[in-house]
């Protein structure tokens, strides 16, 4: 049953410190992105990487968030520092095609910055 | 700036009685409408794709219909294991980008 994982699930920390949340897309899956949900402003989207190399990251705040793709397999989102603002579900999908194409959501890492 | 609005925010209905949730959006030259389900505590899950006016996709008792304008999620006689937030989403100004509505909240009640 091929299905995205994200790690950590849960992840509660101090403002100023640094958060790493990692993303295993679906096998095969060639495009990877990254979402932030709050109750607020919904499901926004932060970032996404084709073949692995970016090709938006608009939706980051440039100065505290960057995404990487190291190898196909792993993708990963962090925040340094982290502020209280920073709190919300982040979720990574991935999706196979050359266009706008159904994704493919992971069960998300829930952060909280106290 | 491509724009998705649904209604209602939230809705409670009985098992068994039918109704209907709307995605009306703003975006030139649509390249597809897309239906999903979000539980608590879980990412959305992928239901239909629509591309064109006219079109329609059910899935047990759920069917997606499109027109130019808007979009409905037809649920008849509901369960409460259908009770979920349902999402809309429309490509946005990249190539793969997808714009999400806030979404419906449904609530089955038995």
């Amino acid at each position: 049953d091929a299905r995205v994982t994200q790690t950590p699930r849960h992840k509660v920390t101090e403002m100023g410190q640094e958060v790493t949340m990692r993303c295993q897309p679906i096998l095969g899956h060639n495009t990877v992105f990254w979402y932030r949900q709050t109750m607020m402003q919904g499901l926004e989207l932060l970032a996404y990487f084709r073949n692995r190399a970016p090709l938006d990251d608009s939706g980051m705040p440039k100065d505290r968030f960057s995404a990487e793709m190291p190898d196909a397999t792993l993708a990963t989102l962090k925040i340094q520092p982290s502020e209280p603002r920073d709190s919300a579900v982040y979720f990574c999908a991935s999706g196979l095609g050359t266009g706008p194409y159904e994704q493919y959501f992971g069960p998300g890492t829930r952060l909280t910055v106290t | 700036e491509d724009q998705v609005t649904q209604s209602p925010e939230a809705l409670r209905l009985q098992e068994g009685e039918s109704s209907s949730l709307n995605c009306s959006y703003t975006v030139s030259g649509l390249r597809g409408l897309f239906w999903y389900r979000q539980d608590p505590g879980k990412g959305p899950e992928f239901l239909f794709t629509l591309y064109s006016a006219g079109e329609e996709k059910e899935k047990e008792r759920l069917k997606a219909t499109l027109t130019k304008k808007e979009s409905f999620l037809h649920i008849t006689a509901p369960k409460p294991e259908d009770s979920a937030t349902y999402l809309c989403a429309v490509p946005g100004a990249g190539s793969y980008q997808l714009t999400f509505g806030k979404g419906t909240k449904l609530s089955v009640i038995p």
